[in-house]
């Protein structure tokens, strides 16, 4: 069990780029979570898909917001045209099963500073 | 709709002194409730968590939390806080899909 990793752990861009994040979640956890965290606030749900399926998206995801598991191992989430309101903590985490009361696996993140 | 609630943005306690951090949940079904801590610049680790079965829950750490469902609530205690116990702890609801909804957070301070 080598726990969930993110890539980059910090990204600074400035407002209009493009940038991408990734994650690779436990090897045999079929569940792959994405959430955002800004200061002083618990973590909130973005997406999460089962396998390469991506099976819910928060009314917080944009369109400019995107995100991808071709082939049900890692994923990438993708924010176009940045604003500054994007500066946020993006947390991945993973698990084996959907069926609710089952542990979520977090890694530690990726923080995105828009400028 | 499954929402959680936790009372008090910041508590400051002592060392040696008791842990007491509050959670109210929201839930038209039955919870699954847990408790996360997470240090700075970390990620989220699993405290303990209630899915069924004995309402009194111990975790790592020595921390420990009851669900009780005449008040909806599912506080998080420790009998004697070390410095060490310094984070932000969120409780949390899942829902269907195993998504989980958190609360806002409450920073644990620990004084020597």
């Amino acid at each position: 069990d080598t726990g969930v990793s993110q890539d980059p752990r910090h990204k600074i861009t400035k407002r209009g780029q493009n940038v991408t994040f990734r994650c690779d979640p436990i090897s045999e956890h079929n569940r792959l979570y994405w959430y955002r965290q800004t200061l002083g606030q618990g973590p909130e749900f973005l997406t999460y898909f089962q396998n390469e399926a991506q099976l819910e998206k928060s009314r917080l995801l944009s369109d400019r917001f995107s995100a991808e598991r071709p082939k049900g191992s890692f994923s990438t989430l993708e924010i176009q045209r940045t604003e500054q309101g994007d500066s946020a903590m993006y947390l991945c985490a993973s698990s084996s099963t959907g069926t609710g009361g089952e542990k979520l696996f977090f890694g530690s993140g990726t923080q995105l500073s828009v400028l | 709709a499954q929402s959680v609630t936790q009372l008090g943005s910041h508590v400051s306690v002592s060392e040696g002194a008791l842990v007491l951090l509050r959670c109210n949940y929201s839930s038209s079904v039955p919870p699954y409730l847990f408790w996360y801590v997470q240090y700075p610049n970390q990620g989220l680790q699993l405290l303990l968590k209630y899915t069924t079965g004995a309402t009194l829950v111990k975790g790592i750490n020595g921390f420990e939390a009851e669900f009780k469902k005449s008040e909806t609530s599912f506080h998080l205690t420790k009998p004697s806080a070390h410095m060490s116990d310094a984070a932000e702890y969120f409780c949390a609801v899942s829902l269907a899909g195993g998504k989980l909804i958190f609360g806002q957070g409450t920073e644990l301070s620990v004084k020597p």
